[in-house]
Order: C-alpha cells, then structure tokens, then sequence
C-alpha cells in the first residue's frame, strides 16, 4: 500500500532562508507526487506535480521539488522564502497505474516564517 | 467560472441529526472525492466517484453516505451526526490525467 511520510510537522524559517520540506512515499509502481498548499481557511491548491521524465519540477510561487527514486523521496525547496509562504504544505502520492484514484496524503507541515 | 464550490461553507449542529454537505463542480471532470481533514491525520479518503451513478468506500467511509446522480454534483450526507464527524469536509474533482486533483474551499462542521 501506498503511504506519505512528511518529516515535521512544523518547520520555521526566517524571511529570506531557504525552505526544506521533506516527504518520503513508499509505492510498490512507479508514482505520481504532487505537493498541495493550504492557506488558512481555504482549499488545497496545487504547488507541483511529478509525473513522468525531468526529475526536478518547477512549481508555482518559486517551489521546487526533486523525485529521488532510490530514496524515495519528493522534497520541496525554495531559495528564498516570503512571509507569505507561511501555509500548511501537504505531499501527495498516486499510483501512477489507477487512474481517477484518489490521492494519499501525508500529515502535513505548517510553515512559519519570520521576519 | 465557479469550478468547484461547496456549500454551506460553515456548519452547526447537533448530535442525532441528518446534515448534507453539498459540492457542485462546473468542469466535467469525471472523478469526484469527499476528503476529511483533522489535525494530525492529515486529509483522509470518505468517498469517490469515477463517474455519475458510480461511487466507492475510501478510508474512513462509516456514517456517511453519497450519491451521483449528475456529473456535477456529489452530495455526502452525515445520517446521524456524532461529535466525531466534527471536521472540515473538502470536496475534490480528478481527472485520469495523472491523477491531478482540485479542491473546493471546504466546509466546517461543528457537531455539538
């Protein structure tokens, strides 16, 4: 079976230092990776999406994620981040094979930044 | 364009009660999904449909109960609402295309 592990649940940084969300899925196929954002008191909005070929996806709002496959991992980075990066960040994983399957999804990791 | 909306947004109500969420999407997808969301578990599967009339269990499907009648619309109804369905309840609308989902604003139930 398909999981998500998002590592911490709660990540701060300062405006302007880098942003490192980590999340590890366990997938018997090949998987389709998606990184959701949640603004407080809204819905999740699409971030990124791996699916197939490069790697190293580009995202809205100056994210970026890198599908490692042999350590199954899916991380979220940003250089530089903005106080209004401050949200909930939630990983996702799909089976690549089912189509219309709903997606699994990790806990999720509150970030905060500081000025 | 609307997309995908859900209504009501915000929601009371008590132990014992019959309450109906309501998601109404203007895209056609095929795929629909009701997700749960609860601080420290994440978002968690109710529901979905592959298509009207077609709908399936996810994780946590007890007490709740779903209907496609039309493509657009995917109702989930709480037949006797406990404390423990206090929650918010995001409606979603998939296509085949990688799976990629959308996700309506969400509503809050509050069950007293």
């Amino acid at each position: 079976a398909q999981s998500v592990t998002q590592l911490g649940s709660h990540v701060s940084v300062s405006e302007g230092a880098l942003v490192l969300l980590r999340c590890n899925y366990s997938s018997s196929v090949p998987p389709y990776l998606f990184w959701y954002v949640q603004y407080p008191n809204q819905g999740l909005q699409l971030l990124l999406k791996y699916t197939t070929g490069a790697t190293l996806v580009k995202g809205i709002n100056g994210f970026e994620a890198e599908f490692k496959k042999s350590e199954t991992s899916f991380h979220l980075t940003k250089p530089s981040a903005h106080m209004s990066d401050a949200a909930e960040y939630f990983c996702a994983v799909s089976d690549l094979n089912q189509a219309g399957t709903a997606l699994i999804f990790g806990k999720g990791t509150t970030l905060s930044v500081s000025s | 364009d609307a997309g995908i909306t859900q209504s009501p947004r915000y929601k009371i109500t008590e132990t014992g009660r019959q309450v109906t969420l309501m998601c109404h999407q203007t895209w056609s997808h095929s795929y629909m999904f009701w997700y749960r969301q609860d601080l420290g578990h994440g978002l968690r599967l109710i529901y979905y449909s592959a298509a009207a009339d077609i709908t399936d269990k996810g994780e946590v499907p007890d007490g709740y109960v779903v209907s496609r009648s039309k493509t657009e619309n995917f109702p989930l109804t709480l037949e006797s609402a406990t404390r423990s369905q206090t929650s918010v309840y995001f409606c979603a609308t998939g296509t085949s295309d990688y799976n990629e989902q959308f996700f309506g604003p969400g509503t809050r139930l509050t069950v007293l």
